[in-house]
């Protein structure tokens, strides 16, 4: 159980041009979805936190309209790299917080297997 | 948000346990301890996650010392697909739910 889908598993797209990536779970429903990325040779960082309904939080220094974060349901949020750049290319990961009725941080986020972008 | 501090990596020979540490002295009281981990070219995968008392689960036994000022994941006997980087995380209210990676250890498996 708690598996978490995330599309494409990679693209590689020209300087300009905007890319949606998925995540979704499968087996379980998820109010908050977490958006990160990952440099080679770095640690995840947390781009945004994403709530179902409601406007998604960004962390310090991401440009919100930049990346563009959809939750529209409890399974399924997106995010839109606008406008992509060489610098934009990363790897990109999102997690879903399984809610089981606990508090929040006595419950373990699941991850997808990423997206490696690419700008030309 | 509260630190941890892990070492920067370590060995094992396969089929054998695997001690990993994990100091994380300003810990709150309301700060769980996850554990997570990512193989080369993946998203990182839950391993276990504990307030107090040890916790075991079917991948690997989540040791947390009496003064929760440092924590050790134990996997019972490691094999090859176990070589990954564990990241130790706190996750409480301070953080706002939200997990902070860190360097984590990257561990090694010799057949």
């Amino acid at each position: 159980g708690a598996v978490v889908s995330q599309h494409p598993s990679w693209v590689i797209c020209k300087s300009g041009t905007s890319v949606k990536i998925e995540c979704r779970s499968l087996d379980f429903q998820a109010t908050t979805m977490f958006w990160y990325r990952q440099f080679p040779k770095q640690s995840l960082m947390l781009m945004a936190t994403s709530n179902e309904g409601s406007k998604a939080t960004y962390e310090q220094g991401v440009e919100k309209d930049k990346f563009l974060i959809n939750h529209a349901s409890l399974t399924l949020s997106t995010l839109t790299v606008t406008s992509a750049h060489p610098e934009d290319s990363s790897f990109y990961i999102c997690s879903a917080r399984e809610d089981r009725g606990l508090t929040y941080s006595n419950q373990p986020q699941h991850f997808g297997d990423g997206t490696r972008l690419s700008i030309l | 948000d509260a630190k941890t501090t892990q070492p920067n990596s370590m060995e094992s020979n396969e089929e054998e346990p695997v001690h990993l540490p994990c100091n994380h002295s300003t810990i709150s009281g309301t700060d769980y301890i996850h554990w997570y981990r990512q193989l080369p070219s993946q998203g990182p995968e839950y391993v276990i996650h504990g307030l107090t008392s040890n916790v075991n689960n079917r991948m690997a036994s989540l040791a947390i010392a009496e003064d929760r000022k440092s924590s050790t994941l134990i996997l019972h006997r490691a094999t090859l697909r176990d070589a990954a980087v564990y990241y130790c995380i706190l996750n409480g209210e301070t953080s706002g739910s939200r997990l902070t990676f860190g360097e984590g250890t990257q561990l090694t498996v010799n057949p």
